[in-house]
């Protein structure tokens, strides 16, 4: 069975700092590999995604991931991030006709 | 021109009554979805239909039964609503196996008082 998980529940960072969302996977077979943000009141929207090749991905927004297949994770980072950055983030695993989510990591992004 | 779209956003209802929630998707996929998320913002599939067929059952209570007229429509009736229904659902749509083109619907806000 897949599953993913993301160790932080919340992290507070401050306007122009970088960002690093940590993400671990369970999946037997060649993971691919999501990261959904969600805003307030609002759906999920797709930043990056990993099928395969370059192991460092590009997303929207400024953000990238980078799949470590030796530590089964998907870390995502943004080098400095923006007030509008405040959001919930998700990593999610494909396979078995399902994405299946982590339970999110809260962004706060102070002044 | 909404992509995926759910209504109502809101549904505020007592417990004990039936209540649907509808989805549609204008983007020709095959495949949609109804995902909930809990007070914790936890994500968790619950059905999954393609080509009309179900799929995808997350071992969800039977009071809860999706209904997919054709593949642009997945309803989610629910009977005999609980307190523990509570939640935002999600609908989603996308191609077979196409994972990396999963549209999402803006959610319904469920509250069962």
């Amino acid at each position: 069975a897949q599953s993913v998980t993301q160790p932080d529940i919340h992290i507070t960072v401050s306007e122009g700092a970088s960002l690093e969302l940590r993400c671990n996977y369970s999946y037997g077979a060649t993971p691919y590999l999501f990261w959904y943000v969600q805003s307030p009141g609002q759906g999920l929207q797709l930043l990056l995604k990993y099928f395969s090749g370059d192991t460092l991905v590009q997303g929207i927004k400024g953000f990238e991931a980078e799949f470590k297949r030796s530590q089964s994770s998907f870390n995502l980072r943004k080098p400095s991030v923006h007030w509008s950055d405040a959001a919930e983030y998700f990593c999610a695993v494909g396979g078995n006709y399902k994405l299946s989510f982590g339970a999110g990591t809260t962004v706060t992004v102070r002044a | 021109d909404t992509a995926v779209s759910q209504t109502p956003k809101y549904l505020v209802t007592q417990m004990g009554n039936d209540k649907s929630i509808k989805c549609e998707q204008n983007l020709g996929h095959d495949t949609m979805y109804w995902y909930k998320q809990d007070s914790k913002k936890f994500l968790k599939i619950m059905f999954s239909y393609n080509n009309k067929e179900l799929i995808i059952n997350e071992t969800v209570p039977n009071r809860f039964s999706p209904k997919s007229p054709d593949k642009a429509h997945l309803n989610l009736h629910i009977n005999s609503l609980e307190l523990g229904d509570s939640a935002v659902y999600f609908c989603a749509s996308g191609m077979t196996g196409g994972y990396e083109k999963l549209f999402f619907g803006s959610g319904t806000q469920l509250s069962v008082l």
